[in-house]
């Protein structure tokens, strides 16, 4: 039973270049949250999608920072342009459709941009 | 946006030792859970509380959520080196199903040997 699979796990970019980070929920869980972790810092909330739509996208920058979660394929976030202060961990988490308040983590992603 | 309060940064406890940790909020929440994270790692969900006053276990950790819907407190007894790690709380607010959680800064935990 595979839990949230994240990638990649690490990944190294020029400023200026993109970053996209992929991540695949749980089997049957239908809601997908990223959030972002800077070092001794606790988990920052992002956004949140359900297949194909956006549902609360209140903690993403307005610039240079999207998210996707389509019908087919696991879910993208996306940085533009990246600059140095976007290093961070990107964690994904995943929740079922019944609503239980709880979320599965993934391994996360860690952006480093030099 | 809402905040929830740990503190101390970090702890520092002998093996065999019972800590417990505190979370805090202005603001009330209806779903209060802890989450361990190991270097290198995601989160990991401890125990998950639904109900003010209720108090539940999970092995050596117990926790409660507070009558007031402000606090939870998280409780580890007989700790063995392998409690080394960063302890989070989590709250989600009443607004609507399936909505984000709020997470605190959280509690790096040492256990000397």
């Amino acid at each position: 039973n595979a839990g949230v699979m994240q990638n990649p796990r690490h990944l190294v970019r020029r400023r200026g270049q993109e970053a996209r980070l992929r991540c695949s929920p749980m089997k049957g869980h239908s809601h997908v949250y990223w959030y972002r972790q800077l070092p001794e810092e606790g988990l920052k909330f992002m956004v949140y999608l359900q297949k194909e739509n956006i549902i609360d996208e209140s903690g993403m920058p307005k610039e240079r920072f999207s998210a996707e979660f389509p019908k087919e394929g696991p879910s993208i976030l996306r940085i533009q342009q990246v600059v140095r202060g976007d290093s961070a961990a990107y964690f994904c988490a995943s929740s079922p459709p019944r609503d239980t308040g709880e979320l599965f983590f993934g391994e996360g992603s860690r952006l480093t941009v030099l | 946006g809402q905040q929830l309060n740990q503190s101390p940064q970090s702890m520092f406890i002998q093996e065999g030792e019972d800590v417990s940790m505190n979370c805090t909020s202005s603001s009330i929440f209806n779903t209060w859970l802890w989450y361990k994270q190991d270097p290198g790692e995601g989160p990991v969900l401890l125990i998950a509380l639904y109900k003010a006053g209720e108090l539940t276990s999970n092995g050596r950790l117990t926790a409660q959520f507070g009558i007031t819907r402000k606090d939870s407190f998280l409780n580890i007894s007989a700790s063995i080196p392998s409690d080394v790690g960063i302890y989070f709380c989590a709250g989600r607010q009443p607004s609507g199903a399936n909505s984000k959680l709020t997470f605190g800064k959280g509690i790096t935990l040492s256990v000397r040997p």
